[in-house]
């Protein structure tokens, strides 16, 4: 089975902070997304990478960066945490062929103080 | 710009029901549609895929159907259980890339 590993559950950082979301999958994998959730919104993506040092602008990267590296590590970066990024963070993996199913790992919840 | 809408947006039953959930989508150029299953504070598992040239897949008690050139997919559970509650969510694969358009989910408690 895949596993697709998020860093951390609950995370709790405070406004101006630069924080950093982990995201590990050992299926290698091409493809690596990040999304947020919040309630009403559905999933919404931040941003994907369909290679390593590869990365594309989802719907609202306003205010992340991305990073990666290695194949199997997907990192998300809030250079300076605002209020308005409290929500669900969501990391998926997928191959590289289009339209293969995408897999969660199991999401980190952030409350930015 | 494709958009995706789950209806209802949360549904109560009783155990041993039969029910369906509804999603739709604008665009039809569609790759699959895939439905998902969420626990509360958990990520998303997958639990049927419909490649665009299907029209329909299914696991044990679920069975999901796509109308492509309508904009519809359901979601059809069988014999209701309360292990079945849980977020249930549609989202479309759009065409040519591996980029995903999600619908804000159906929040469905089974009663006992």
């Amino acid at each position: 089975d895949v596993k697709v590993t998020q860093s951390s559950r609950y995370l709790v950082k405070r406004t101006g902070e630069k924080v950093f979301l982990e995201c590990v999958q050992d299926m290698d994998h091409e493809n690596m997304f990040w999304y947020r959730q919040d309630p009403g919104l559905g999933l919404r993506l931040i941003y994907f990478s369909y290679d390593v040092k590869m990365k594309e602008k989802g719907d609202i990267p306003e205010g992340y960066s991305v990073s990666r590296e290695k194949k199997e590590r997907f990192s998300l970066i809030l250079e300076s945490a605002s209020t308005n990024q409290t929500s669900m963070y969501l990391c998926a993996s997928s191959a590289g062929e289009v339209g293969q199913p995408q897999h969660f790992g199991d999401g980190t919840r952030l409350s930015i103080l | 710009k494709q958009e995706v809408t789950q209806i209802p947006a949360a549904l109560s039953v009783p155990e041993g029901e039969n029910l369906v959930l509804n999603c739709s989508f604008t665009d039809s150029a569609i790759y699959n549609l895939q439905w998902f299953r969420q626990d509360p504070g958990k990520g998303l598992t997958s639990l049927l895929l419909i490649q665009s040239s299907q029209r329909e897949q299914t696991s044990g008690r679920l069975n999901a159907s796509l109308d492509k050139s309508s904009g519809r997919s359901t979601l059809y559970i069988a014999a209701s259980q309360p292990g079945d509650s849980a977020t249930y969510l549609c989202a479309v694969t759009l065409y040519n890339n591996n980029d995903m358009r999600f619908g804000a989910g159906t929040r469905l408690t089974v009663k006992p």
